[in-house]
Parts: C-alpha cells; structure tokens; sequence
C-alpha cells in the first residue's frame, strides 16, 4: 500500500467526450506526476504538478490538463477523447526534493469506444 | 532510439532460479536508477532505486548500475512463484524538482513451481 489513492478504477467514455480523473497523493508528498500506461508498455510522463502549478510536461497535447488542490490531491481532464487514449492513467506522489522514491497508484482503467 | 531500453521477455525460469533483468539507456544525464514491479492489472509497486554506481541489495533483490557502460541490473535470488509479474526499469533526472521518470518497456517474468 502506498498511499496514493485513484478514482474511478474503470471507466467506458465515447470518443469526443471529456473525463477527470483524481487522486490523492500520499501523505507528506508534496508533488504529483501523472503517466499514461498503454497495454504492453511502459509508463509514458505525462506532466507533473507542484505547489498547484504545473512545472514540467511530457509530449502530450493541450487537451490533456491538470489541477493540484491545497491539500495536494489532483485531477487530470482529458478533452475530446480519442480512441488511442485508452491507456491505464497512474498517479504519482513524491517529495519535491526526492527524485527516487516516487510511488504509484493502482491507476484508473479508461476505455475509448 | 529509445532513452531506455529494456527486453519485454517474456522470461520463464523455474521456481529457486536466480533472474537477471537488465536495462540500457543512452542519457548520460540519468541520475536516480529504479526498478519497480507491475502485477497484472495494477500500478507499479518500488523495490529498489540506486543513485550511484555499484550495487545495492535488499534481501532476494540486488540492483547494480554502471554508469560507464550505461546498463543496469535487477537480480533475484530464489526466485518465487510471486514474483511472476512484469518488472519495470526507470530513471530520471532530478532538475529544480522537476521528476519526470523514463521506463522501459517492462519485462514480463514468469517463475513456474
């Protein structure tokens, strides 16, 4: 158990429509990344939030956005969903002043149909 | 070519074998070494992060890294059938706090009894 918590684990979206994803960073983590896992791969950054500011991005288009709250939790949207946007989403929580012990939720299962 | 480079297997040793996972990654710039397992369906769980060359055990799991060859190494000694999973290879560059962790593609182990 790490302490990173995701919800919703599944979700089924049309193509086109948006989804939020949302996290709760672990305890004293400061810092929140979220990746993309495609199935057989590994995970791809796709940006990381610190103090409620995003401070690094990965290559992922302007539709995919984020928010980090007060309390350190963390939402990613994803706009006009396409078809290759069905992935495994994990949420990470760090220190910002760590760069090894970052840890992973169980991740949300998002399917484009 | 890839920033990391990792063999998707799949692996299959019997149940005691002693497993060697490896990596290469052609960023000089990587810092922080880490290997992490992924069960099926679920997000990426830490075993061991390195900093430096050299090794670093921790009970069944050994880590080696060599910075001059740029190739790191996960070894299991008496391997289990639990430890039948995909096992991930990341590093990453701890800039200003920015932590955007690289993987490879994941090496699927199975261990059979």
């Amino acid at each position: 158990e790490t302490g990173v918590t995701q919800s919703p684990t599944h979700l089924i979206k049309t193509r086109g429509q948006q989804v939020t994803l949302r996290c709760s960073s672990q305890s004293g983590h400061n810092t929140v990344s979220w990746y993309q896992q495609a199935l057989g791969q590994g995970p791809q950054f796709i940006f990381q939030y610190y103090r409620e500011e995003e401070n690094g991005r990965g290559n992922f288009p302007p539709r995919f956005s984020g928010l980090q709250f007060p309390n350190y939790s963390s939402e990613l949207n994803v706009n006009a969903l396409e078809l290759d946007d069905s992935a495994l989403y994990l949420c990470a929580s760090s220190l910002y002043s760590s760069g090894n012990t970052i840890y992973f939720g169980e991740g949300s299962w998002l399917t484009v149909v | 070519q890839k920033e990391v480079e990792q063999d998707p297997g799949p692996l299959s040793v019997p149940e005691g074998a002693i497993v060697s996972l490896n990596c290469t990654y052609s960023n000089s710039a990587f810092q922080y070494f880490m290997w992490y397992r992924q069960y099926s369906r679920k997000g990426p769980e830490l075993l061991m992060y390195t900093y430096s060359s050299g090794n670093k055990e921790d009970g069944r799991f050994t880590a080696q890294v060599d910075k001059s060859s740029k190739y790191i190494s996960l070894f299991i000694r008496d391997s289990q059938p639990s430890d039948s999973a995909t096992y991930l290879c990341a590093m990453n560059i701890n800039s200003g706090g920015y932590q955007k962790v690289t993987f490879g593609i994941g090496t699927k182990l199975q261990v059979i009894p």
